[in-house]
């Protein structure tokens, strides 16, 4: 069975400085991979993909993800993290042998402090 | 373009109780979901559908049943509310898209949630 893991329930980070959250998968295929954000009281916005090509994917509002198949990792990065980052990130992996089903992580709550 | 709409936002229910939680999307997705988001758990699956007239389970369907008459509309029931069916229900659409390697390659849309309380 497929699943995905992001190991931290909440980041902590300083307006200015980089951000970092983490996600590894575990997949019996080849893996699609991709990353929601919540805002408060609201649904989850698509933020970037990957599905083949550049390990590095640069999706909405400046975040960018990484692809590293020998880690099993597809973590998710800003340079310069700003206060209205602050949200709720999910990770998801979908995978063919799995019927094409979309598995969500347990969710990252970043907290970026002025 | 309101995309994906959910109705009502809020309700509380008493155990036993019955309620619909309706979804509609306005961009011809093929596909539409319903998840429920639990603190801590992340979102899991309730049922899907991959087409008008077509509904599936998904990884915890059980009190709940689904409905989808038309492409634009999928309705989520509860036939006897349980108080351990309180949470934030989420509704999705995705256009299919399939990919080379015959993955489907598509991004869900989210409805803004729909918080049920049973007491």
């Amino acid at each position: 069975a497929q699943s995905v893991a992001q190991p931290e329930d909440q980041v902590n980070v300083a307006e200015g400085n980089p951000l970092t959250v983490k996600c590894t998968y575990s997949v019996s295929g080849n893996p699609y991979l991709f990353w929601y954000v919540q805002y408060p009281n609201r649904g989850l916005q698509f933020l970037l993909k990957y599905i083949t090509g550049d390990n590095l994917v640069k999706g909405s509002y400046g975040f960018e993800a990484e692809f590293n198949k020998s880690q099993t990792s597809f973590h998710l990065k800003k340079p310069s993290a700003l206060v209205s980052d602050s949200a709720l990130y999910f990770c998801a992996v979908r995978d063919k042998a799995a019927g094409n089903k979309l598995t969500f992580g347990g969710g990252t709550r970043v907290l970026v402090k002025p | 373009n309101a995309g994906v709409t959910q109705t009502p936002k809020f309700r509380v229910l008493k155990t036993g109780q019955s309620m619909t939680l309706l979804c509609a999307q306005d961009m011809n997705h093929e596909y539409m979901y319903w998840y429920r988001q639990d603190p801590g758990m992340g979102l899991r699956l309730i049922h899907y559908s991959v087409g008008e007239g077509t509904t599936a389970k998904g990884e915890v369907p059980d009190g709940y049943n689904v409905s989808r008459l038309k492409k634009q509309n999928f309705l989520l029931g509860l036939e006897s509310a349980a108080p351990s069916q309180t949470s934030v229900y989420f509704c999705a659409s995705k256009k299919r898209r399939i990919g080379d390697r015959g993955q489907d390659t598509g991004e869900l849309f989210f409805g803004e949630g729909s918080r049920l309380t049973v007491l």
